[in-house]
């Protein structure tokens, strides 16, 4: 358990669709990071927050959108669903801290886009 | 742009012998960390490595971070059963960003 949950686990979506993502992070951590896993790949940084900013964006368009709340749970969303977008999407949460986080990933959400 | 390449990609080794997986990096990196995910589960941090050099070990997991924190190898001796999965290193390269490798997917031979 790493004190990362994450809702819904499954999901199927039509493309087109409007999808939101939840992820409750761990106690204290302050810092929350979603990741999307292509099936038999690496997962892929999509954004961060620190603190309820963005601090940091991968290489995915602007329909890929998050939040996070004052008490650190976070969202992501995605706009105009595409069949590319199916995947694995990941919650990370940290405590930022010198020389590096151990980031605790929750156990994810399967999107399907049919 | 910033990248981190594992080989290999598939490793198939009967139970009891070793594996090793390794990790490069185009550029030098912050400091690197190693995951582990279970086939249909999500990664699993194992240790994170600092110091230009530096040597970790977890019982029969080995972890090193080349001198020049461009590269990292896994080295698990004497593998068994519950060691299958697929192995990630992911670096940070003075950013927020954590990059992960390619992976590399273990499978174990009884």
């Amino acid at each position: 358990e790493t004190g990362v949950t994450q809702s819904p686990t499954h999901l199927i979506k039509t493309r087109g669709q409007q999808v939101t993502l939840r992820c409750s992070s761990q106690s204290g951590h302050n810092t929350v990071s979603w990741y999307q896993q292509a099936l038999g790949q690496g997962p892929q940084f999509i954004f961060q927050y620190y603190r309820e900013e963005e601090n940091g964006r991968g290489n995915f368009p602007p329909r890929f959108s998050g939040l996070q709340f004052p008490n650190y749970s976070s969202e992501l969303n995605v706009n105009a669903l595409e069949l590319d977008d199916s995947a694995l999407y990941l919650c990370a949460s940290s405590l930022r801290q010198a020389g590096g986080n151990t980031i605790y990933f929750g156990e994810g959400s399967w999107l399907t886009v049919v | 742009g910033q990248q981190v390449m594992q080989i290999p990609q598939y490793q198939h080794v009967q139970e009891g012998e070793d594996f090793t997986t390794y990790c490069n990096s185009s550029t030098t990196l912050s400091n690197i960390q190693w995951y582990k995910q279970r086939p249909g589960g999500h990664p699993v941090f194992l240790i994170q490595l600092v110091k230009s050099g530096e040597v970790k070990k977890q019982k029969r997991l080995t972890f090193q971070f080349g001198e020049a924190k461009k590269n990292s190898s896994l080295h698990i001796t004497a593998t068994q059963t519950t060691d299958v999965g697929t192995y990630f290193c992911a670096g940070f390269f003075g950013n927020e960003k954590l990059t992960f490798g390619t992976g590399t997917r273990l499978t174990i031979i009884p």
